[in-house]
């Protein structure tokens, strides 16, 4: 089955710098990767998705980017706000017939003032 | 509230209990998916309905787990014989999808029901 690794695990930037977190997927046929943020006690909220027919979507202060020929992708954010400070997962999908999202283990970014 | 709702969001039981619990998706999203969520992990998917049918079941899903969406409308999980490893966070995600097959949609998440067994 499809195997999603994510890096790091947790992360502590001050306000203001970028934020990168890294995942790694080992299914080829996967074609569909959301980001998920889950705040303490909150239910998963997605951020931003990206289809594997594109190279990298943008929205606002937050951009994902994906290589398919090395199986990753990347979530940034820029100008990071303390109220950016939760748990990120990232998820891969194969769509067609399997629309589990198979999540990495997350990512506890923490932005101090 | 139009998001996806749970029930109950709390739930604490003695081991060798059965447990249900309830998802009612967003309005006429035709797709339902359960997952459980333990401590510092990610979500681990369970199983997925397409309407009323039940299309993808993980091997994480034992024999003690059944789900039904009898109506294509809100679903229900029950977790027989419960054991101490049960004890998550059941979270219950909707997308919508006109078509059998297709991409995958966007899944909206609920708050999730808290199943603690003691």
């Amino acid at each position: 089955g499809e195997n999603v690794e994510q890096h790091p695990s947790t992360l502590s930037v001050q306000e203001g710098d970028s934020a990168v977190i890294k995942c790694t997927y080992s299914d080829s046929a996967s074609n569909y990767f959301p980001w998920y943020k889950q705040e303490l006690g909150k239910r998963p909220q997605l951020i931003i998705d990206i289809r594997s027919n594109v190279g990298e979507k943008k929205d606002q202060r937050i951009a994902v980017t994906l290589n398919k020929t090395a199986k990753h992708f990347s979530l940034h954010i820029t100008e990071t706000q303390p109220e950016d400070s939760a748990v990120y997962f990232c998820a891969a999908s194969r769509g067609n017939s399997g629309y589990a999202l198979n999540f990495g283990k997350g990512t506890s970014l923490l932005v101090t003032p | 509230d139009t998001g996806v709702s749970q029930d109950p969001r709390h739930k604490i039981t003695k081991r060798g209990q059965n447990v249900t619990f309830r998802c009612d998706p967003i309005s006429e999203h035709n797709r339902l998916y359960w997952y459980r969520q333990t401590l510092g992990q990610g979500p681990e998917f369970l199983t997925y309905f397409q309407n009323e049918a039940q299309l993808e079941k993980s091997r994480l899903l034992s024999d003690r787990f059944s789900a039904e969406r009898p109506k294509g409308s809100f679903s229900t999980l029950e977790i027989q014989r419960t054991e101490q490893g049960d004890s998550a966070m059941y979270l219950c995600a909707s997308s919508f999808n006109p078509k059998t097959g297709g991409r995958t949609d966007t899944q909206y998440f609920g708050p999730g029901t808290r199943l603690t067994v003691l």
